[in-house]
């Protein structure tokens, strides 16, 4: 099945700064890349995704590029802010082992936090 | 306009009792899918169903049973919980998991702890 690897795992940076999270995948298939933001204590929301046929894709703040043929894509958050303090998730589709469909295959997560 | 909606949203069970996870989407979705989230582990699939009347195994099945009631409900049911069963249960939706281009919408979760 697949396999999504997330770097890093934790991320401190200070307001304003940048941050960049990094996600590699295995099944050369994929062709979808959401990313999720859970703040603590609350539900994954999806914050921005990437279909595989765009290099990149920005909302404000939020870019995500892709690399098909590296199977990386990557989250980058510019002039952070204290509330952009939260776990984020990359996630890649695969095909499901029961071929019923494609299933979303998560990242561990990375905590980011935004010191003032 | 709720989205997925899941109860209880805290539970506190002893090992070898039952329960079932209720969840609802009211967003006319055809697929749902159950995970578990527990530290560092990040969403780990436990079932998934990808329209009314399927079901299907994902990652981690083992302990856990899932009824897709009607396009609406999807429930997920511990019939003796043990302590590795201490995590929290989130529910999801997509509107149709035959696309690969599908985002999943999640409930609140329900933070589940077994002593």
């Amino acid at each position: 099945g697949e396999n999504v690897e997330q770097h890093p795992s934790t991320l401190s940076v200070q307001e304003g700064d940048s941050a960049v999270i990094k996600c590699t995948y295995s099944d050369s298939a994929s062709n979808y890349f959401p990313w999720y933001k859970q703040e603590l204590g609350k539900r994954p929301q999806l914050i921005i995704d990437i279909r595989s046929n765009v290099g990149e894709k920005k909302d404000q703040r939020i870019a995500v590029t892709l690399n098909k043929t590296a199977k990386h894509f990557s989250l980058h958050i510019t002039e952070t802010q204290p509330e952009d303090s939260a776990v984020y998730f990359c996630a890649a589709t695969s095909r499901s082992d029961s071929n019923s469909g494609y299933a979303l295959n998560f990242g561990k997560g990375t905590s980011l936090l935004v010191t003032p | 306009n709720a989205g997925v909606t899941q109860t209880p949203k805290f539970q506190v069970l002893k090992t070898g009792q039952s329960m079932t996870l209720q969840c609802a989407q009211d967003m006319n979705h055809n697929s749902m899918y159950w995970y578990r989230q527990d530290p560092g582990m990040g969403l780990r699939l436990i079932y998934y169903s990808a329209s009314e009347g399927t079901t299907d195994k994902g990652e981690v099945p083992n302990g856990y049973n899932v009824s897709r009631l009607n396009k609406r409900e999807f429930s997920l049911r511990l019939e003796s919980a043990a302590p590795s069963q201490t995590s929290v249960y989130f529910c999801a939706s997509s509107e149709n998991m035959d696309r690969s281009n599908q985002p999943q919408h999640f409930g609140d979760g329900t933070r589940l702890s077994i002593l």
